[in-house]
């Protein structure tokens, strides 16, 4: 069974759409994340939501939004794409406390291609 | 705000040498320290992290690594890499919620 799953897998759209990735976790963890590593594979922590609440907000451009319906699931919603948005956005989830070392578990990652 | 360096960009290497990548961090308080490989074409994966003991942790795949406060250093070793350690290797500070990564390694191991 996948812990963290992503879709889509790759995503490869024209500038100006909107587009949502989600993401989804079944080891009942508490915390969600989602990362953007760029094409020299430097990761960059975007959002992160606690219980269904927003606990890290980086500063990221208002297009992209995140939300979570349910403790088990953190989409990312994008607005009017543009180049540099090309990337690739894994999620990622722990059972966290905050001040902890629990581990966060990755997704898959999704490749995302703005033309 | 903590950050994390990660000393080499690129190291190649042959099978059965050792390895040794450098990582530091700033941060003045207390920290969890992560090391995490993503093969090629995969997603990250733990290898092992420190938050209280033994300085000297192991991971998984003979991975070993030494947190030495006084340096503000985690560098991770390996006695012997195999063509399958390819991958590229992130060390991470977490401070709270929030986990900051060093810009990488790339580790090419020649067969």
């Amino acid at each position: 069974d996948t812990a963290v799953s992503q879709t889509p897998k790759y995503l490869v759209t024209q500038m100006g759409n909107d587009k949502s990735i989600k993401c989804e976790q079944n080891l009942g963890h508490d915390t969600m994340y989602w990362y953007k590593q760029d094409s020299k594979k430097f990761l960059k922590i975007m959002f992160s939501y606690n219980n269904k609440e927003l606990i890290i907000n980086e500063t990221v451009p208002n297009r992209f939004s995140p939300k979570s319906p349910d403790k088990a699931h953190l989409n990312l919603h994008i607005n009017s794409l543009e180049l540099g948005d090309s990337a690739v956005y894994f999620c990622a989830s722990s059972q966290d406390s905050g001040g902890s070392a629990d581990t966060q578990y990755f997704g898959p990652g999704t490749r995302l291609t703005v033309l | 705000a903590q950050s994390v360096s990660q000393h080499n960009h690129h190291v190649i290497l042959s099978e059965a040498a050792s390895l040794e990548l450098g990582c530091n961090y700033s941060y003045g308080g207390t920290v969890n320290l992560f090391w995490y490989v993503q093969y090629p074409g995969q997603h990250l994966q733990l290898l092992l992290k420190y938050f209280s003991g033994d300085p000297l942790v192991k991971g998984i795949k003979g991975f070993e690594a030494e947190f030495i406060k006084s340096k503000f250093s985690f560098n991770l070793r390996k006695p012997s890499v195999q063509w399958s350690d390819t991958a590229e290797y992130f060390c991470a500070v977490k401070v709270g919620y929030k986990l900051s990564f060093g810009a990488g390694t790339t580790v090419t191991v020649r067969a």
